[in-house]
């Protein structure tokens, strides 16, 4: 596609629940980034994949955050037992480059899943 | 700790006028500082990027001042149009060790009005 997809768009879950957020990054796309966008907020990292191989992981808040990307293509964030605090919108993004090669990739953002816990 | 603080929380300007956005950066080794403008509903777009070794960049109405010794960059929007109302933040990057890892500042609702 032309640009970052996420799905779904919007999620609604009750505080327990287990939720999958999808994204397909730009094709071909070696980097893929997951943020969490909380309301009035700026974007804050939560994990960090090149290819298939997650390589940062330390902005993941708990446990209860798996994500993963098996083909090095698309990605999953995998939130179990959610609470009310995990009311946000989550951002996937993807970049061309590598990390550590040069600053200043140009990271492409999709649209988000919103997810609201009831 | 806040490595990027972005002020103000929001903005009012009338259309034609300048808006202007300021950030500060706490973190030495930042060296890539993008502005992103995200539209309700929608993700942050990439609107205009800059690097230490210079202290301004232009394109179209929006440029970039960059102070180094302050650690301070700003975002400025000329002929400021109705169509620029969005959120606005700064962020910063490293070329090290996490270069892929954006440090966000917590955003400016900008308005124009007619």
């Amino acid at each position: 596609g032309a640009g970052v997809s996420q799905s779904p768009r919007y999620k609604v879950a009750k505080r327990g629940q287990d939720v999958a957020l999808r994204c397909d990054p730009i094709s071909g796309h070696v980097s893929l980034f997951w943020y969490q966008q909380a309301l009035g907020q700026g974007p804050e990292f939560l994990t960090y994949f090149q290819n298939e191989a997650q390589l940062d992981k330390s902005g993941l808040p708990s446990d209860r955050f798996f994500a993963e990307r098996p083909e090095g293509s698309v990605s999953t964030l995998k939130i179990q037992r959610t609470q009310q605090e995990d009311s946000a919108v989550y951002l996937c993004a993807s970049s061309s480059r590598r990390s550590g090669r040069d600053s200043g990739n140009t990271i492409y953002f999709g649209e988000g899943s919103w997810l609201t816990v009831v | 700790q806040q490595q990027v603080k972005q002020s103000p929380q929001s903005l009012i300007v009338q259309k034609g006028g300048i808006s202007i956005i300021n950030c500060a950066y706490e973190n030495t080794a930042f060296d890539y500082f993008p502005w992103y403008q995200q539209f309700p509903g929608k993700g942050p777009a990439l609107l205009i990027a800059i690097r230490p070794d210079v202290s301004e960049k232009k394109e179209g109405r929006f440029t970039i001042s960059f102070n180094k010794s302050a650690k301070q960059f700003s975002l400025h929007i000329m002929d400021s149009q109705p169509g620029d109302s969005a959120t606005y933040f700064c962020a910063a990057s490293t070329s090290g060790a996490g270069s892929y890892q954006l440090t966000f500042g917590k955003g400016t609702k900008l308005s124009v009005i007619p």
